[in-house]
């Protein structure tokens, strides 16, 4: 049963540190996308990337955030520094193709003290 | 640009029906719909494609009108496993070979004994 994991799944951090979430999308998916996910806001695109190559990173703050695919089989999601307000829980999710089924991760849940 | 979402919760009892409806101010190319369930994922439930195209998922089904920019879930005689939070993700027109998707803020969905 093949699935997206992301690590951390829980993340406590101080407010300034770094804090690095990882993703493993599902192999042979070759479009990954970045989620954020607060009462408030709801569900954000903070940045996606196709056959390894970021198309959009619109939705994130570009002064702490940045997001890499080293490898098909990964990608990372960086924060520097981290603020309070960074707090959510972030998903990552796979896919196949353009409009096709995203499948989410089970999320890693950030709370910047 | 999200789109709407109404109601924004709804409880049943089981057995009955619901319905919740997707509008967004946006011409429209797909309709995905997916329910989380708390402290979860979001789980994908149908992809829309084109308009006035309805389709199907156990007794859960879906319309898309493409002029008129919405989608609505219906919900048929309604079992506890549909309790969650169902989120529409629209696809703009010129999203196509992208598959960014903007998310609604969410219909809570209560189904009690």
């Amino acid at each position: 049963d093949a699935r997206v994991t992301q690590t951390p799944r829980d993340k406590v951090t101080e407010m300034g540190q770094e804090v690095t979430m990882r993703c493993q999308p599902i192999l042979g998916h070759n479009t990954v996308f970045w989620y954020r996910q607060t009462m408030m806001q709801g569900l954000e695109l903070l940045a996606y990337f196709r056959n390894r190559a970021p198309l959009d990173d619109s939705g994130m703050p570009k002064d702490r955030f940045s997001a890499e695919m080293p490898d098909a089989t990964l990608a990372t999601l960086k924060i520097q520094p981290s603020e309070p307000r960074d707090s959510a829980v972030y998903f990552c999710a796979s896919g196949l193709g353009h409009q096709e089924t995203q499948y989410f991760g089970p999320g890693t849940r950030l709370l910047v003290l | 640009q999200q789109p709407v979402q109404s109601p924004q919760a709804v409880i049943l009892r089981e057995g009955e029906d619901a319905v919740i409806n997707c509008s967004s101010s946006k011409a429209l190319y797909s309709v995905h719909w997916y329910r989380q369930k708390h402290g979860e994922a979001p789980v994908f439930l149908m992809i829309l494609l084109k308009g006035g195209e309805q389709k199907g998922h156990e007794k859960i089904s879906a319309s898309f009108n493409e002029k008129k920019q919405q989608s609505s879930l219906y919900l048929t005689a309604s079992q506890l496993s549909y309790s969650g939070t169902y989120f529409c993700g629209t696809g703009p027109v010129g999203s196509s070979n992208t598959g960014k998707l903007i998310f609604g803020q969410g219909t809570t969905l209560q189904v009690k004994p």
